[in-house]
């Protein structure tokens, strides 16, 4: 079985230019997190899906950042304009159903200069 | 304060020893996960328990409901074993996401 997969798996861009990251969880998972986790700190949940739609997103800085999950699959996390307190590793994990194990993809890590 | 904390945050330990990480908690939580982050970024979940206890080869994860406490131990440690241990929370009510600790950086020396 394929585990989550993302790209890129590293991104360097200068603050105020635009990013985006993509997320393909494992086959039949209906439920998607996208995560942050700062350096040093445990992850932090930006958004939650299931299926496509919205679970959660409290937390997810909605003047800078945006996410989609169009056909329920494979999702995106753009993040514009950047800012330097955006890098960070950013983490997909997918789960089958909307509570349970979760499995993560390997990360993307972002620096914002 | 955070609703998941952990001690200690960096433990270094000789090849063999017994490791104890420890993982409180201040929510009603419907599970607790364990979970292994390696250099690089890529997380694995360890185990997912709600009572009692469970072991899976040297590792052995318990928790306390009552005492909201939880405990992952590390039998006859190794090298390979080096790297952060994060404790993770279902929070009730919650749809399923989960609140992390900060982490537990181990270090085994040969």
């Amino acid at each position: 079985e394929a585990g989550v997969a993302q790209s890129p798996r590293y991104k360097i861009i200068e603050k105020r230019q635009s990013v985006a990251f993509w997320c393909n969880p494992i086959s039949g998972h209906a439920t998607l997190y996208w995560y942050q986790q700062i350096l040093g700190q445990g992850p932090k949940l930006l958004i939650q899906f299931q299926n496509n739609g919205v679970v959660d997103d409290s937390q997810l800085p909605k003047d800078r950042f945006s996410a989609e999950r169009l056909k329920g699959v494979d999702s995106t996390l753009k993040i514009q304009p950047a800012k330097l307190e955006d890098s960070a590793v950013y983490l997909c994990a997918s789960s089958p159903g909307r509570v349970g194990e979760q499995y993560f993809g390997p990360g993307t890590r972002l620096t914002v200069t | 304060k955070n609703e998941v904390e952990q001690s200690p945050q960096n433990l270094t330990a000789q090849e063999g020893e017994f490791i104890t990480i420890n993982c409180s908690y201040s929510v009603g939580i419907s599970a607790l996960h364990w979970l292994q982050q390696h250099p690089g970024g890529g997380i694995v979940s360890l185990f997912m328990l709600s009572s009692g206890k469970k072991k899976h080869g040297r590792l052995i994860a318990t928790i306390n409901i009552q005492e909201k406490h939880s405990s992952l131990h590390i039998t006859a440690s190794h090298p390979r074993d080096s790297a952060v241990y994060i404790c993770a929370v279902s929070n009730f009510g919650s749809q399923g996401n989960l609140i992390f600790g900060k982490g537990t950086k181990l270090s085994v020396k040969p």
